[in-house]
């Protein structure tokens, strides 16, 4: 069975202080790893797609990079409009695109 | 281009009673799921279309849960009837490749 663990559950950043969001999975193939943001009321933003180990993306203050066993998205000097749930999610070789989710991060960065 | 659309975004009613969720997803998507997010949860997938027809509705609770997807495009999904536990956030999501783009959800309240 597919598993996502991420961690910390929360984490509080003074604006401008930069820290990484852990993903840990246990995949029998992996065909692909999202990243998504998650404001309150909303549905899941999506903010990447990694595939392969080595691979990294990079959107603003964000960078997402990927292992064979986990994945961080980095923040690089937050501001107070990072603040969101961040999930992450894997999508199993063989499988028919189906995404396994973890529990998410919940980030709050102060001014 | 317009997104995932939802309707109602918010529902309350009583258990024992039925309520049913509308979806219209992204243009050209052929793919459509529904997942079911419990407060401090990530998504859990429910069930899968691909056009009008069903990939996958293993985790769906057949006993009291309904779905279909007329015409494939826009998409139904029923509860009869509600139990308590039901209370949660319920997304549409939709894919024409591997990334799968949500809509604002549906927060129903069972009382």
């Amino acid at each position: 069975e597919d598993q996502v663990t991420q961690s910390p559950e929360a984490l509080r950043l003074q604006e401008g202080e930069s820290s990484s969001l852990n993903c840990s999975y246990t995949v029998s193939g992996l065909r692909g790893l999202f990243w998504y943001r998650q404001d309150p009321g909303k549905g899941p933003e999506f903010l990447f797609t990694l595939y392969s180990a080595g691979e990294e993306k990079e959107k603003e203050r964000l960078k997402a990079t990927l292992t064979k066993k986990e994945s961080f998205l980095h923040i690089t000097a937050p501001k107070p409009e990072d603040s969101a749930t961040y999930l992450c999610a894997v999508q199993a070789d063989g499988s028919a695109r189906q995404l396994t989710f973890g529990s998410g991060t919940q980030l709050t960065v102060l001014p | 281009e317009a997104g995932v659309a939802q309707s109602p975004r918010y529902k309350i009613i009583e258990k024992r009673q039925s309520v049913a969720f509308w979806c219209n997803p992204i243009s050209g998507h052929a793919t459509l799921y529904w997942y079911q997010q419990i407060l401090g949860q990530g998504p859990k997938l429910l069930i899968q279309f691909q056009n009008n027809g069903v990939v996958d509705d293993s985790q769906l609770p057949k006993d009291r849960f309904s779905a279909e997807r007329l015409k494939g495009v826009d998409s139904t999904l029923k509860i009869q009837p509600a139990k308590l536990e039901d209370s949660a956030v319920y997304l549409c999501a939709s894919s024409h490749g591997s990334e799968q783009y949500f809509g604002p959800g549906t927060r129903l309240t069972v009382t």
